[in-house]
């Protein structure tokens, strides 16, 4: 079944160790999203591409980063977690603009 | 600055009987909704949607309604189930936004047996 993947499902990281998360999708989908979910909140769009175009949110702080080195996958980086930056964090694609977005999973980070 | 906002953080309903869960937006400039269901340790799974040229869009047993005066919607689950139990976002796009969705924090529904 096509889908979109997510590793890890849980990730404990130490205050200030860079730590990196994986989305993976067989949808062969353009864009792909990046969601930061803390408890009881909306889902935040962090960013996105579309194909190679990286679209930055304005207040996406500047300790997360993003790449996408290829149409399947998307990382976060995450260079300096602090505490605040335990949360859920959902990859989503669509094929085109507008169009439905899929998720994954989620990863559950724990900021120690 | 939330722009979409689900007032009720849970409801609970009786199998069989009629779940209304609500959704209100602050910008008139959004027009495509969409809802979307998450169960415990997956992700959120698209369930409907509706433009903002229509006011009703129904399949299966859900419907959504949009009032774009209130800047309101609703979605409605007739008749309840069990398995619907999960929690509820609404979410809402602009043309000027392309592909990206403002999302809701989410209503938890509970259908109870």
């Amino acid at each position: 079944d096509a889908m979109v993947i997510q590793n890890p499902r849980y990730q404990v990281t130490q205050f200030g160790k860079p730590v990196t998360l994986s989305c993976s999708q067989t949808l062969n989908h353009n864009v792909m999203y990046w969601y930061q979910q803390k408890s009881s909140q909306a889902p935040k769009l962090l960013f996105h591409y579309y194909d190679k175009d990286f679209n930055n949110e304005a207040d996406t702080p500047d300790n997360f980063q993003s790449r996408r080195p290829n149409t399947s996958f998307c990382f976060l980086d995450i260079r300096s977690p602090g505490l605040g930056d335990a949360a859920m964090y959902l990859c989503a694609t669509s094929s085109v603009s507008r169009e439905t977005q899929y998720f994954g999973p989620g990863t559950r980070l724990l900021v120690l | 600055d939330q722009q979409v906002k689900q007032n009720s953080p849970s409801l609970s309903v009786q199998e069989g009987r009629i779940s209304i869960l609500n959704c209100d937006y602050t910008n008139s400039m959004f027009d495509y909704f969409l809802w979307y269901k998450k169960y415990p340790a997956e992700g959120p799974t698209f369930l409907i949607s509706i433009s903002s040229i229509k006011d009703k869009n129904e399949d299966g047993r859900f419907t959504v309604f949009l009032n774009k005066s209130a800047k309101h919607l609703s979605l409605h689950i007739v008749p309840s189930q069990p398995g619907d139990s999960a929690v509820y976002f609404c979410a809402a796009s602009m043309w000027e936004y392309g592909n990206k969705l403002v999302f809701g924090a989410g209503t938890i529904l509970r259908v109870k047996s």
